[in-house]
Order: structure tokens, then sequence, then C-alpha cells
């Protein structure tokens, strides 16, 4: 079956840092890529997608192009402030008429000033 | 506009005890997924459903069961709660047309 696999953490940077959270997928067909964000307490937002190969997504100053030679998807951001905080999720979503999507564990980002 | 909301936020059960949770949405969505998350594990897809009165089961759908029987209402029900289902439970819901789930807050259930 489908699967997502990141990078395990706590990622601990400071402000200002360049951040990568790496992200491999491995599906069958032609999966549609996305980032979600969950900060502390709250559910988890849509941070970037990519849906065919080569697309970069891309929100917030968070960059994530979707390789299909190498089944990867991996976070970027060039300067990572304390708000960026939280748990970020890698997850890919079928080609099914359902779209329901597989997670990645989440890897938690801890920005300090 | 509410957007996702889930019911109760916090829960606490005795093993054996029922109990349902409602998600509700103001979207107009079709889809509509229950998810669990636990630490380590990531987000796991109980039950979906595609419209209403249809669902269908996900990854870890055992000992859960759902029910769409209004458009803006998906309700995950435990008939006899387990320690192992001590978890925080997501509700999300997606238009038929577009790429993005949106999330709703969460309910923080524990099994005793």
């Amino acid at each position: 079956g489908d699967s997502v696999t990141q990078m395990e953490g706590p990622v601990t940077l400071s402000e200002e840092a360049f951040l990568t959270i790496n992200c491999t997928y491995t599906a069958t067909g032609y999966p549609s890529l996305f980032w979600y964000v969950q900060y502390p307490g709250e559910g988890l937002q849509l941070l970037l997608k990519a849906t065919k190969a080569d697309d970069k997504g891309s929100n917030k100053g968070f960059e994530a192009t979707y390789r299909k030679e190498t089944t990867s998807f991996h976070l970027e951001k060039g300067s990572v402030q304390v708000s960026d905080s939280a748990v970020y999720f890698c997850a890919l979503s079928d080609q099914g008429g359902y779209s329901t999507l597989t997670f990645g564990k989440g890897t938690m980002l801890l920005v300090s000033p | 506009n509410a957007g996702v909301t889930q019911t109760p936020k916090f829960r606490v059960l005795k093993t054996g005890q029922s109990m349902t949770l409602l998600c509700a949405q103001d979207m107009n969505h079709e889809y509509m997924y229950w998810y669990r998350q636990d630490p380590g594990m990531g987000l796991r897809l109980i039950h979906y459903s595609v419209g209403e009165g249809t669902t269908a089961k996900g990854e870890v759908p055992d000992g859960y069961n759902v029910s769409r029987l209004k458009k803006q209402n998906f309700l995950l029900g435990l008939e006899s709660a387990a320690p192992s289902q001590t978890s925080v439970y997501f509700c999300a819901t997606k238009h038929r047309q577009s790429y993005e789930q949106y999330f709703g807050p969460g309910t923080r259930l524990t099994v005793t």
C-alpha cells in the first residue's frame, strides 16, 4: 500500500536558520503530495501542495518540489521564525475518486529566538 | 462561517462505555473523513463518506461505526470503548473537485 516516510524530529533551529524536512513516498500511480502544518492545540492546515511531477508548491516562504525520480517532496524554508514552530506532516493523496490521505508520522520543528 | 466543528472537545470514558463524536460542517462539502492521531503514528484514516447515506472503511476501522444521515454531519461511534482507543480524533471535509481537506480542531478522548 501507499506510505510516507519523513524525518524524525524534533528539529531544533535558531531563528533565521535554513530548514529542510525530508519526505519520501511509496505509491502506485501518480499521487498528489501535500504538506500540512499543525500548531499546538489545533487541527491541521494545508501548507502547500503539488499535483504532478516537477510541480513546486509554495506558501508563506515554504517550498517543496515533487520529484518523481527520487519519490521525494522535501520541505524547505530559507529563514525560519519562532512562529513556524509546529508539527509538519507530509501526505499523499491517491488518484482514486475519494482522495483519501496517507500521512507521514510528523516532524516537530522548534525555533528559538 | 464556523467551518468544521467537533463536539465534544474532551471526553473521558471508562472501558466498555459508548459515545458518539459529532463532526459538523457548513461548507457544503461532499466528502468527510475521520482520523485518529497517536504519538509517533501520524494520522490514520478510520472511516470516510463521499455523500449523504454512504460510508466506507479506512485504514483502522475496527471498533468504530459511522453514520452520515445529513450532508453536514458525520458521526463517529464507539460502541464499547477500549483503552487502545485513547487518542485525538480529527474530522476533515473536502469538496469533491478540490484537493484540500479542511480539519476540525479535534476531540481528545481518554479511555480508562
